[in-house]
């Protein structure tokens, strides 16, 4: 069984301020992690995903997030928000030997104040 | 590479009635997948293939019916429309961890139906 918890529903940051969006998970196989970004209105674009090699990974437009077993976290980061960066955000966990199936949080929507 | 297609884009039912929605992948991916999402909900499964001529139920599959005749196609019923089924329906498509080493998945950009 896999699950997947975003702990914050709603984050604010100002622009210009770093960005921390969190996710913890849990799986009885080696997961997949994902995250996600929907804009208001449009489909669901990936943003990174970590598939056992390294445990920083870099994604688009200046998010990374950080694979941690040890705690089952996998946390989305930027350094400096922008105005653009407002959506929706998706952490996901999928694991082959269950058919591909992934399993989505809830979102945190994400505000930019200028 | 069109990716994942959807069809229709937006559609307005009556209690009732019926329809299907047709989702296309030219990326020849093994598993195809049906999601519904909701106000202030993550994706949840309705239905997903793991191959042509298979299907198997997800987590919220009542009321819908799904077929896989070509391996391209993934197509979703709605046999007799309630108002409860009014979403945003995402189709989504992927490889096995064997061929491609994660699960990714790529997604259609979405049917909005509205069940009145």
């Amino acid at each position: 069984a896999q699950s997947v918890t975003q702990l914050d529903s709603h984050v604010s940051v100002s622009e210009g301020t770093p960005v921390l969006l969190r996710c913890n998970y849990s799986s009885s196989y080696s997961p997949s992690l994902f995250w996600y970004v929907q804009h208001p209105n449009k489909g669901l674009q990936l943003l990174l995903k970590y598939t056992s090699a390294a445990t920083l990974v870099k994604g688009i437009n200046g998010f990374e997030a950080e694979f941690k077993k040890s705690e089952t976290s996998f946390h989305l980061t930027k350094p400096s928000a922008h105005m653009s960066d407002a959506a929706e955000y998706f952490c996901v966990v999928s694991g082959d030997t269950n058919a591909g199936k992934s399993t989505f949080g809830d979102g945190t929507t994400l505000t930019v104040k200028p | 590479n069109a990716g994942v297609t959807q069809t229709p884009k937006f559609r307005v039912l009556k209690t009732g009635q019926s329809m299907t929605l047709l989702c296309a992948q030219d990326m020849n991916h093994e598993y195809m997948y049906w999601y519904r999402q909701d106000p202030g909900m993550g994706l949840r499964l309705i239905h997903y293939s793991v191959g042509e001529g298979t299907t198997a139920k997800g987590e919220v599959p009542d009321g819908y019916n799904v077929s896989r005749l070509k391996k391209q196609n993934f197509l979703l019923g709605l046999e007799s429309a309630a108002p409860s089924q009014t979403s945003v329906y995402f189709c989504a498509s992927t490889s096995p961890v064997r061929t491609s080493g994660y699960n990714e998945q790529f997604f259609g950009p979405g049917t909005r139906l509205t069940v009145l």
